[in-house]
């Protein structure tokens, strides 16, 4: 059984780039949800995704996009980046009918924006 | 606005000591909480959780206190490891939505 894999695990960009960063789901798990973490902060949530659709939102402005793929795997699209854009971003995937409290976390990608 | 607080950014132990780590919240209709423990270049890992209608969850070393009139708990480590050293986070579940809401997180040193 394999864990939450993120990609890549760490990325440069420049100001007004896009990026897309990648996760692959814990086998047998359905719903992917995705967090920002700034440097001294704790994860704040971005959204979820449930099914290939989402299925809840942070307070994050439309320049976040997700995709969920039929295997479960999930994308996180970020357009015209930003220097505060700078986190780690981690992926949380979770079983069916879960509080989240199963929700195992990807090791992160660390995003630099200069 | 932050509704899940972790107001010690940092605590220093020694092995085999008691570690108390707290978590402060400010919404009522939180029911249920979770502590994960990150390791550097790691990911969250789930720890120990607890729902409101208790007030106390033991698992092993790790017991977690929720006192809901005072929107507080605490995470006890007990003896504490070297091992045990990391960055410990709060989190509650918020149904609408379902998403976690973290705290700003704690990191605890274990010394020998």
């Amino acid at each position: 059984e394999t864990g939450v894999t993120q990609s890549p695990t760490h990325l440069i960009k420049t100001r007004g780039q896009q990026v897309t960063l990648r996760c692959s789901s814990q086998s047998g798990h359905n719903t992917v949800s995705w967090y920002q973490q700034a440097l001294g902060q704790g994860p704040q949530f971005i959204f979820q995704y449930y099914r290939e659709e989402e299925n809840g939102r942070g307070n994050f402005p439309p320049r976040f996009s997700g995709l969920q793929f039929p295997n479960y795997s999930s994308e996180l699209n970020v357009n015209a980046l930003e220097l505060d854009d700078s986190a780690l971003y981690l992926c949380a995937s979770s079983p069916p009918g879960d509080r989240n409290t199963e929700a195992f976390f990807g090791q992160g990608t660390r995003l630099t924006v200069v | 606005d932050q509704q899940v607080k972790q107001n010690s950014p940092s605590l220093s132990v020694q092995e085999g000591r008691i570690s108390i780590l707290n978590c402060d919240y400010t919404n009522s209709m939180f029911d249920y909480f979770l502590w994960y423990k990150k390791y550097p270049a790691e990911g969250p890992t789930f720890l120990i959780s607890i729902s409101s209608i208790k007030d106390k969850n033991e698992d092993g070393r790790f017991t977690v206190f929720l006192n809901k009139s005072a929107k507080h708990l605490s995470l006890h480590i007990v003896p504490s490891q070297p091992g045990d050293s990391a960055v410990y986070f709060c989190a509650a579940w918020y149904n609408q939505g379902g998403k976690l809401i973290f705290g700003q997180g704690t990191e605890l040193s274990v010394k020998p």
